[in-house]
């Protein structure tokens, strides 16, 4: 199976700050990447898929990169809506694991 | 719209069963796999099963295979996931997602394991 790792496990940052979450495969998965986005008590939210494509009607400041085992998610400037727990997933083979997730909060 | 709409959760003793369903529609159900996600209480997300459009191929997580059986019938567009053996472990809020990428999930049932 495919493991997922994510880093930082959490973070706090201020409002309007660039933010940036790692994501790493431990084999190649091409760009076959998934970023959630889950608030708590509600339904996890597909971002992005393919690595750096924006699900429609995402906002642009939420932005993903890379490819093969090294991929990255980033929130250019951070808004109070944003506080949320983040999750990669792979789906290149099954089973398609998820990260452990990144919690992001406001300073 | 598409609507996923997952029912059957509840409370069950240890080594006891449920079946959870849930009713797709709004789009082509038998075109798409189907995947049950699930989430303990204060935990990450976890994959759990999967099972392609023609239910020709089906995959477990390891923590479930030989207790869940997934199941669906493209007619009546309903996916199902049988849950025997149950552990207090398996206690989580369970999803339907439709495939990979379609950001398509219903809005989960709350399976709780308990004596």
């Amino acid at each position: 199976d495919i493991q997922m790792t994510q880093s930082p496990s959490s973070l706090s940052a201020s409002v309007g700050d660039r933010v940036t979450i790692t994501c790493q495969a431990s084999q190649d998965i091409t760009n076959f990447l998934n970023w959630y986005q889950q608030k708590p008590g509600k339904v996890p939210k597909l971002l992005i898929y393919d690595a750096s494509n924006l699900k429609t009607g995402v906002p642009s400041r939420f932005s993903g990169s890379g490819s093969g085992t090294n991929f990255t998610f980033t929130i250019s400037s951070l808004q109070p809506e944003d506080i949320a727990t983040y999750y990669c997933q792979q789906y290149d083979n099954l089973p398609r694991t998820f990260g452990p997730g990144t919690k992001v909060e406001i300073k | 719209e598409v609507q996923l709409v997952e029912s059957g959760g509840g409370l069950v003793k240890p080594g006891g069963s449920l079946r959870l369903s849930c009713v797709a529609s709004g789009f082509t159900f038998s075109s798409y796999s189907m995947d049950w996600v699930r989430q303990a209480p204060g935990k990450g997300l976890e994959w759990v099963s999967s099972i392609i459009s023609s239910s020709s191929y089906i995959y477990y997580a390891d923590s479930v295979r030989g207790r869940f059986t997934i199941s669906r019938d493209n007619a009546k567009n309903v996916l199902y996931l049988q849950m025997d053996s149950l552990r207090a472990e398996d206690t989580a809020v369970y999803y339907c997602v439709v495939g990979a990428t379609t950001g398509y999930w219903g809005q989960g049932t709350l399976v709780t394991v308990s004596s």
